[in-house]
């Protein structure tokens, strides 16, 4: 099956700095890659659909200069979290749609968990 | 993005149980998902439902869209323990996916 893998797994960071998370489908290509937040005890919100050599499309209230994104191949994807606040603390988790264009077929990768100290 | 109304929000089932939870919409969907996330995870799809009215199964679980388009429920049957976890519905419309709030299940002690 179409795998979705995610780095770091965990991340710590002091406040004012910025961090960057990687997103990867490992056994195909995904032209548009989606990213979401997640709070603890709630549910998955989009923040951003993330396409292959243009610009990210961001959902309304996200703020595209502090999380930047960029979706230089057919394989990665990266969030950026610039000048993070403790209120960034959260679950960053991605999706990559499948191999085969379905629109349904969306593949999540396993998280980041994000804390600003 | 457009909401979704998942119930219960949780629940605690004992191994052998069945369990039921479902999703309404003020918005028309054109295909509903259902996810189960475990702790640290990202959620992963159980079951997808293209059309109207369609009930579908896998495995021990059932899932079926309402003929409006604007609901679905979820059952599983006869629960076991691995069954724990946060299970969410998902309404998708072009290629862009709503999540409802998730229902909890825990084993009950």
């Amino acid at each position: 099956g179409a795998v979705v893998s995610q780095h770091p797994s965990r991340v710590i960071c002091k406040s004012g700095t910025s961090v960057k998370i990687e997103c990867r489908s490992l056994d195909f290509q995904a032209t548009t890659m989606f990213w979401y937040r997640q709070f603890p005890k709630q549910s998955l919100m989009l923040m951003a659909t993330s396409n292959e050599g243009s610009k990210a499309t961001y959902e309304q209230g996200v703020e595209k200069d502090k999380f930047l994104i960029n979706h230089a191949s057919l394989t990665l994807s990266t969030l950026t979290v610039t000048s993070a606040h403790p209120e960034d603390s959260s679950f960053y988790i991605c999706s990559a749609r499948g191999p085969s264009g379905t629109s349904y077929e969306q593949y999540f990768g396993p998280g980041t968990r994000l804390t600003v100290t | 993005g457009q909401q979704l109304n998942q119930s219960p929000q949780s629940m605690f089932i004992q191994e052998g149980e069945d369990v039921s939870m479902n999703c309404t919409s003020s918005s028309i969907f054109n295909t509903w998902l259902w996810y189960k996330q475990d702790p640290g995870e990202g959620p992963v799809l159980l079951i997808a439902l293209y059309k109207a009215g369609e009930l579908t199964s896998n495995g021990r679980l059932t899932a079926q869209f309402g003929i409006t388009r604007k609901d679905s429920f979820l059952n599983i049957s006869a629960s076991i323990p691995s069954d724990v976890g946060i299970y969410f519905c998902a309404g998708l419309n072009d290629y862009k996916l709503s999540f409802g709030a998730g229902t909890t299940v825990t084993v009950r002690a």
